[in-house]
């Protein structure tokens, strides 16, 4: 079976840094997604990784360890309109389908 | 980047009633694309795949007869939801895929919220 965990809430500061963690038990697997959803609206392409190490996209970083099924998604400077959902997915390559973890909640406070 | 449209935005329908949702790749072709359902606080759940010029497939527990997606080009895809009830009220995201690197990057569109009375 899919299983892919992420922690439900988070709350951080505004210009802070936060890091949110992924694990992930699939049958195959090539390559993590995260997308960023705010409330109503479709989810937006945030970052892919497919080998192991870190991939660094302005303010947000994504790293992942294959041999570990995890990886983590890092926002640096946070600002108020980062409060969002964000959504871990893996390529299990059943069909190249996403399958989508339950996603985070993010609130950024003043 | 690719862009993906779907209409409508929303819907408010009555009970017993059908309702059609597209989903259209604007500029680039989609052989395959997918069709979530959304809801509130909820991640995106997968109810089929859609693959032009054949049938679709559809995930476990969703009834097919109900939920019916045709993509009938490569560039369009259609989902259906008959009889409706208010149960079937969420928010409906389809994604078309291109290749990106070594796997398949989603493009999805803004989403169709369905409310049925």
């Amino acid at each position: 079976g899919q299983n892919i965990d992420q922690p439900t809430e988070m709350t951080a500061t505004e210009g802070a840094i936060v890091q949110i963690n992924c694990t992930y038990q699939t049958s195959g697997f090539n390559g993590l997604f995260w997308y960023q959803q705010h409330a109503g609206e479709a989810p937006t392409f945030l970052s892919y990784n497919v080998l192991d190490g870190l991939e660094e996209k302005g303010r947000f970083s994504s790293f992942l360890s294959r041999s570990k099924g995890y990886s983590y998604l890092l926002l640096k400077e946070l600002q108020m309109k980062d409060s969002a959902s964000y959504l871990c997915a893996v390529n299990n390559n059943a069909g190249n389908m996403l399958t989508f973890g339950g996603g985070t909640r993010l609130m950024v406070k003043p | 980047g690719a862009v993906v449209s779907q209409h409508p935005s929303w819907v408010i329908c009555k009970s017993g009633t059908s309702v059609k949702i597209e989903c259209r790749s604007l500029d680039f072709q989609a052989t395959t694309m997918f069709w979530y359902r959304q809801f509130p606080k909820q991640s995106l759940m997968l109810m089929a795949t859609s693959n032009e010029g054949s049938k679709a497939t559809y995930e476990q527990g969703v009834e097919k007869d109900k939920f019916l997606i045709n993509h009938a080009s490569l560039t369009l895809s259609t989902l259906t939801v008959t009889s409706a009830h208010p149960e079937d009220s969420s928010f409906y995201i389809c994604s078309a895929r291109e290749f990106f690197r070594s796997s398949y990057e989603q493009y999805f569109g803004p989403g169709t919220r369905l409310t049925v009375t």
